[in-house]
């Protein structure tokens, strides 16, 4: 079974731009959720999917914004891009709702410039 | 906001010793999980011990949780030079549905 893929693996933005990450889960998973991980923060709660609707949604303005698709892919977006913007963005899949095993994908390194 | 906090936060150890870290949270939870991560990778989910357990057992892995201190540790036995990552510990927040990591131990095992 494959598992979580997340495109681009590395991408490089300048201030101002606008940035879509994307993330397929493991096939039978339906529920997804992203992460901002950086040195200093550590690993922050972005949001999480479920069945097409965002059902959490962690302590980030709204220039982070995202969607899950009907096949359970999902997209993150972050607009406005600031130099604080820059981290590794983790998506990571579940087969439900609510906390259970997650499985992560590689992540998308984003450095803003 | 950070849950759980690990400690140490970095570890560094001869091969074929034990590694124990350790990780203190705040408030009541359903389960604590442990990941690891290598660097600048993805996380890979070690164990997942439920608040009414109070250890578990995975290969080389143990796991012991103690909710009346709210903490919880995760021991390495016979490590190896491939054990060397970061480790979490993440927590779910009751009625929160979402996983709260820590910060993380930094474990080196040196050969």
């Amino acid at each position: 079974k494959a598992g979580v893929t997340q495109t681009p693996r590395y991408l490089i933005k300048t201030r101002g731009q606008q940035v879509t990450l994307s993330c397929s889960p493991i096939s039978g998973h339906r529920s997804v959720s992203w992460y901002q991980q950086t040195p200093g923060q550590g690993l922050q709660f972005l949001f999480e999917y479920f069945s097409e609707t965002q059902r959490n949604k962690g302590n980030f303005p709204g220039r982070f914004s995202g969607r899950q698709f009907s096949n359970s892919r999902s997209e993150m977006n972050v607009s406005t891009l600031e130099l604080g913007d820059s981290a590794l963005y983790l998506c990571a899949s579940s087969l439900s709702l609510g906390v259970t095993e997650a499985f992560f994908g590689q992540g998308t390194r984003l450095t803003v410039v | 906001s950070q849950q759980g906090e690990e400690d140490p936060q970095a570890l560094s150890i001869q091969e074929g010793e034990n590694a124990t870290m350790n990780c203190s949270y705040k408030t009541s939870i359903n389960n604590l999980q442990w990941y690891r991560q290598n660097s600048g990778r993805g996380l890979v989910h070690l164990i997942l011990i439920r608040s009414n357990e109070r250890e578990k057992h995975s290969g080389r892995l143990r796991v012991t949780l103690d909710t009346s201190k709210k903490s919880s540790s995760l021991l390495i036995t016979a490590s190896r030079a491939a054990d060397t990552a970061s480790y979490f510990c993440a927590t779910d927040e009751e009625g929160a549905q979402k996983l709260v990591f820590g910060q993380g131990t930094r474990l080196t095992i040196n050969p």
